[in-house]
């Protein structure tokens, strides 16, 4: 089983439409969680940190739920530059971060 | 630009020829990370280093991968006998340490292809 699991991709929706990306980790020691987002061909960069109580920046939500190792990424009202893989991160014991595989989005006008 | 810089962008190389990447990181990080990418994947871990320390290394990586830093500043990857499942992006990132909410810091990576 891997570390990090997420939805497979790709996810194509309109724009304006809400989209949630799941991914699931195996260590249930894992400290921290991330959102990175990937154009293509560039590097990955952070998109926001995920917290406990849940946390909001503007039109993207993210959940963490440790009880059942689960986070979520909640995008609403969708834009075209929202297109990218969303890489779902997490920080073990000892300062490794781990990646899941992406999920891919395209919006589309 | 003080960002995370790594050379070469692109390598080209035969199977069978060694290979070593260069990681620049932001000045003021102690921690310093090696990925490895490929088409459709998230980055895989590969090592890690905090200042000059390799704090840890993936059960993945064969014995003709290996990372240093020596002076806790740049950091080269070779590879050795490189073969053709080693063509992929090869990421470094960088942080500063001191909380697990550390942000990681991508270059541009550098894309291997093994002919």
């Amino acid at each position: 089983r891997k570390e990090v699991e997420q939805d497979p991709g790709p996810f194509n929706v309109p724009e304006g439409a809400t989209v949630a990306f799941n991914c699931t980790y195996s260590n249930s020691a894992s400290q921290s969680f991330f959102w990175y987002r990937q154009d293509c061909r560039k590097e990955p960069k952070l998109l926001m940190s995920v917290y406990s109580s849940g946390n909001e920046d503007g039109r993207f939500t993210a959940q963490l739920n440790r009880a059942s190792q689960y986070i979520s990424l909640l995008i609403r009202d969708s834009k075209l530059s929202d297109s990218a893989t969303y890489l779902c991160v997490v920080y073990n014991q000892g300062g490794k971060l781990i990646f899941g595989q992406g999920t891919e989005l395209s919006v589309k006008p | 630009d003080t960002g995370v810089s790594q050379d070469p962008r692109h390598k080209i190389t035969k199977r069978g020829q060694n290979v070593t990447f260069r990681c620049d990181p932001i000045s003021e990080h102690n921690r310093l990370y090696w990925y490895r990418q490929t088409l459709g994947q998230g980055p895989e871990f590969l090592t890690y280093f905090q200042n000059e320390a390799q704090l840890e290394k993936s059960r993945l990586l064969s014995d003709r991968f290996s990372a240093e830093r020596p002076k806790g500043s740049f950091s080269t990857l070779e590879i050795q006998r490189t073969e053709q499942g080693d063509s992929a992006m090869y990421l470094c990132a960088s942080s500063l340490s001191g909380s697990s909410n550390e942000k990681l810091f991508f270059g541009s990576g550098t894309q291997l292809s093994v002919l």
